[in-house]
């Protein structure tokens, strides 16, 4: 079955702090990853979307970069973080692959980001 | 406007009610319909996945999609403690490829 590990799950930053987030799925190979930023009242926001190693479309113009370095590796990135950063952000994947529900999206367990 | 419109509620229920949780979209391409569940501070649960008009159920749970009125409904009988949470629903197009809308979530208490 496939899995999806993100991590760190907590993490408090200073403002102008760089960042790291990382995501990794087994159990499947070649998915479409996804970094979701979801906002009090705001609903999910998405911010980046890949669809094989080392391509990656943005969505949303802002402080945030995303990197694809292996095929199961998704990797949310920031040089100086900003107070409005904080949040709670996902990882997720699916596969066009997987049938019927080949098109849906599976979330991780999410990174609560604060900054200070 | 938004594409997708879901009421944040809060909803607070009694144990054993019958809860139906509602999106209205605008956009008539949307093809797939989706429901998931949010348990507080973790990530979105697939919990119910239809293709076009027409009634899913599983379990306790029935998905109900309208596309004449663009309307699609989650029904939860029977609802228990354990289904307090917040439900996101979700749709594609079918040139969309994997990329989803969200409405912004219903968030559901199930008082014992």
């Amino acid at each position: 079955s496939q899995t999806i590990h993100q991590w760190p799950a907590t993490l408090v930053q200073p403002v102008g702090s760089p960042l790291s987030l990382e995501c990794t799925v087994e159990g499947t190979s070649n998915p479409n990853l996804y970094w979701y930023r979801q906002a009090a009242g705001r609903g999910l926001q998405l911010l980046f979307y890949s669809v094989g190693i080392g391509q990656i479309s943005s969505e949303v113009p802002q402080n945030l970069s995303a990197s694809r370095p292996q095929d199961r590796q998704f990797i949310l990135s920031s040089k100086k973080l900003l107070l409005s950063d904080s949040g709670f952000y996902l990882c997720a994947w699916s596969n066009l692959y997987r049938g019927f529900s080949g098109n849906t999206i599976y979330f991780g367990e999410g990174s609560w980001l604060t900054v200070v | 406007q938004k594409e997708v419109e879901q009421d944040p509620g809060p909803l607070s229920v009694p144990e054993g009610a019958i809860v139906s949780l509602n999106c209205t979209y605008s956009n008539s391409a949307f093809q797939y319909f989706m429901w998931y569940r949010q348990y507080s501070r973790k990530g979105p649960e697939l919990l119910m996945y239809t293709y076009s008009s027409g009634n899913k159920e599983d379990g306790r749970f029935t998905a109900q999609v309208d596309k004449s009125s663009k309307y699609i409904s989650l029904f939860i009988r029977d609802s228990q403690p354990s289904d307090s949470a917040t439900y996101l629903c979700a749709m594609r197009k079918e040139t969309s490829g994997s990329r989803l809308t969200f409405g912004e979530g219903t968030q559901l208490t199930v008082n014992p």
